[in-house]
Parts: structure tokens; sequence; C-alpha cells
């Protein structure tokens, strides 16, 4: 069985660096072909796909958050991360972790900035 | 960035309706790999997106086969032949062939 779950901090401060835990089951990221990726929601701009990293380590990341944008794994204790820099309100968006092709998703955790 | 544009925004049917959601690509997403990375989710109210079809036309594990996808280039059609209550939800195209990777603003299903 495939399960997902993200975790976060809830809330933070603008100019802060949001980081995100996916914590998952049911599947190995050092098997060939396998990723995970991290799309947010946001009532502003719907859905956004953020970042995928696969099993050999190669990264995709959206052009318009590139720089903002830092994906990675622990293979060992199946867990996918992500770090964005700078946060900023027009962040504010729950967060989802996805397995390959979005076949799977967390339940998604919701990130508020706000000061 | 690849816009993908859908139509209808809100779509009312009836149980056991059969409906079609369209979703237009502003490039042809077709892949010089010879796929097309077209994928249609779901998303029930309160819930994760899930995903139904993959590469247009592929049904995804444990989806009823009352959904189909069809279509290439830049044109592509879900279909429901038969809306049952659980289908009711907001319908999300997305491609994955040019990056950005992008959705299409979804499509409201309710019932009449």
């Amino acid at each position: 069985q495939v399960t997902l779950k993200e975790s976060g901090p809830g809330i933070l401060q603008p100019s802060q660096t949001l980081s995100l835990t996916c914590s998952f089951s049911g599947f190995s990221l050092s098997t060939y072909g396998m990723c995970v990726g991290w799309i947010r929601q946001s009532s502003g701009k719907g859905l956004e796909w953020l970042a995928n990293i696969w099993w050999n380590d190669d990264k995709y990341y959206n052009p318009s958050l590139k720089n903002r944008l830092t994906i990675s794994k622990d293979t060992s204790n199946n867990q996918a991360f992500l770090k964005i820099t700078n946060m900023d309100t027009a962040d504010t968006a729950t967060y989802y972790c996805a397995r390959r092709g979005g076949d799977y998703w967390g339940q998604g955790v919701m990130v508020t900035v706000s000061s | 960035d690849v816009v993908l544009t859908q139509t209808p925004s809100i779509l009312s049917a009836t149980i056991g309706q059969s409906v079609s959601i369209s979703c237009r690509s502003s490039q042809s997403l077709l892949d010089s790999d010879g796929n097309t990375y077209l994928y249609w989710f779901l998303q029930r109210p309160g819930q994760s997106p899930q995903r139904l079809i993959y590469l247009v036309s592929n049904l995804g594990s444990g989806v009823p086969n009352r959904f189909s996808g069809s279509g290439s280039g830049t044109d592509f059609t879900l279909k429901i032949s038969g809306v049952e209550a659980e289908d009711l939800g907001v319908y999300y195209c997305m491609q994955a062939t040019h990056a950005p990777y992008t959705f299409g603003a979804g499509t409201k299903l309710e019932l009449k």
C-alpha cells in the first residue's frame, strides 16, 4: 500500500525558509524510474508543480521558482524534502507531495506566511 | 509556459448522464520521446487530487472504466460515461511535456 504524508511548520514569517518533509511507504526512491514531486495549491494560482526528484538524483524545478527551491531525498528513511527560501505571503498554500506522475498524493499540509 | 484551457468551467449533470470535458493546450504535448504527457485528475471536496488518466488515455489503478481519455497534439477530452455521485468535484488536466509542468484551471462537476 502506497502512502505519502507531508509535514511542515504550518505558519512562518515573510523572508523565512520553508522546510517540508514527505514521508512515504509502499515504494522506494532507489527503484529505477521512481520519482517524488512537490505541488502546491493556492486559491490565487490554482495547482502549481514545483519540483521532482528521481531515483538517480536527477531534479526538476519549476523555472519561475528555481532560484528559491531545493529538493532532496533520504532514500534509506523513505523521505523527500523541499526547501523554499525567502517565503512571501503569496506562497501561502497547501503543499502536497506525490509519487511519480501524480499516481499517489499525500493529504497535503497547509502553510501560511504571515507577519 | 504552456497554457491549458479547460471547458466548460462548470458542468451540471444528472446521475447516469454522460459528460465530456475539453482540455486545449497552447502547444503540442507530443514529446520527442513519442509520449504525450497529458494527465487528468479529480479533486473531491476536502481531498487531495486523484489521478484518473495518464499519458492521454491510460486508466489509473483502481479508476472505474466509466472514465476515458482521448486526444492528441493540442486537443484532449475526458469522458465520463454515466456520472455517479462520487464523481462530483473539480477535474484538472495537467501536462508534463514542457517545463514548467502546468495545470488547467479546473472544471467543476456538480449535480443538476
